[in-house]
């Protein structure tokens, strides 16, 4: 079971790069690294997902060293908009067989002018 | 797609009385999650399946709950007989990929049960 690690809360201005860390220190060969976004009163949204090195997308990249023990979410100059609470997630859903998907507690972003 | 889809949005029941959630998964997609969200547990995996067929409920908390999946775009959590500790939000989600978890979540069903 690949337990995750993350700040409970971040603060930064808008115009800002956010880097949010995650530990995972018994990741799993199989294990692939996802990061959701939730806003209140909405289903969690998918952001980036990644295995190792770097993953670049429209939205954020993520960094996931060689060990895969931790990963860190970038954010380029955030907005008030992405006030929202980010999660990591390292699993998989496999044939057959699965490792449980779990969410930890997440950390919670907060954009202020 | 209209992306997963949930009902009700919201269900106020009282104490002993049966509650079904449905959720109708993104067509194609052969994944389909159920999740439960409160502020003490967070986010909660219950059950999944794959194909239909439930691969994992050991997040199911006790026999009171149950879910079913007949076929690929429909899938129901029935809790019998419901307690005001189920109050939580729902969360239905589904996914097309085999490794990985990038899924789709619905929007949420808000349960209250006094």
């Amino acid at each position: 079971l690949a337990k995750t690690t993350q700040p409970i809360s971040m603060d930064s201005y808008e115009g800002q790069e956010v880097n949010i860390t995650c530990s995972h220190n018994n990741i799993a060969t199989n294990d692939y690294i996802t990061w959701y976004q939730q806003f209140p009163s909405q289903g969690p949204r998918f952001i980036i997902q990644g295995y190792k090195t770097k993953v670049t997308n429209e939205v954020a990249s993520l960094f996931i060293p060689a060990d895969r023990k931790s990963s860190t979410l970038s954010l380029p100059r955030v907005s008030l908009s992405d006030t929202a609470v980010y999660y990591c997630l390292v699993g998989g859903v496999h044939q057959g067989t699965a490792s449980k998907l779990t969410f930890g507690t997440g950390t919670r972003l907060q954009v202020t002018l | 797609d209209a992306g997963v889809i949930q009902s009700p949005r919201h269900e106020v029941t009282e104490m002993g009385q049966e509650v079904t959630l449905r959720c109708k998964p993104i067509s194609g997609h052969d994944y389909l999650f159920w999740y439960r969200q409160t502020m003490m547990r967070g986010l909660e995996l219950l059950i999944y399946f794959n194909n239909n067929v439930p691969i994992d409920d050991s997040g199911m908390p006790e026999d009171r709950f149950s879910a079913k999946m007949p076929n690929a775009s429909f899938s129901t959590l029935k809790i019998q007989p419901s307690e005001p500790r189920d109050s939580a939000v729902y969360f239905c989600a589904s996914s097309s990929r085999d490794w990985g978890i990038e899924a789709f979540f619905g929007q949420g069903t808000r349960l209250t049960v006094v």
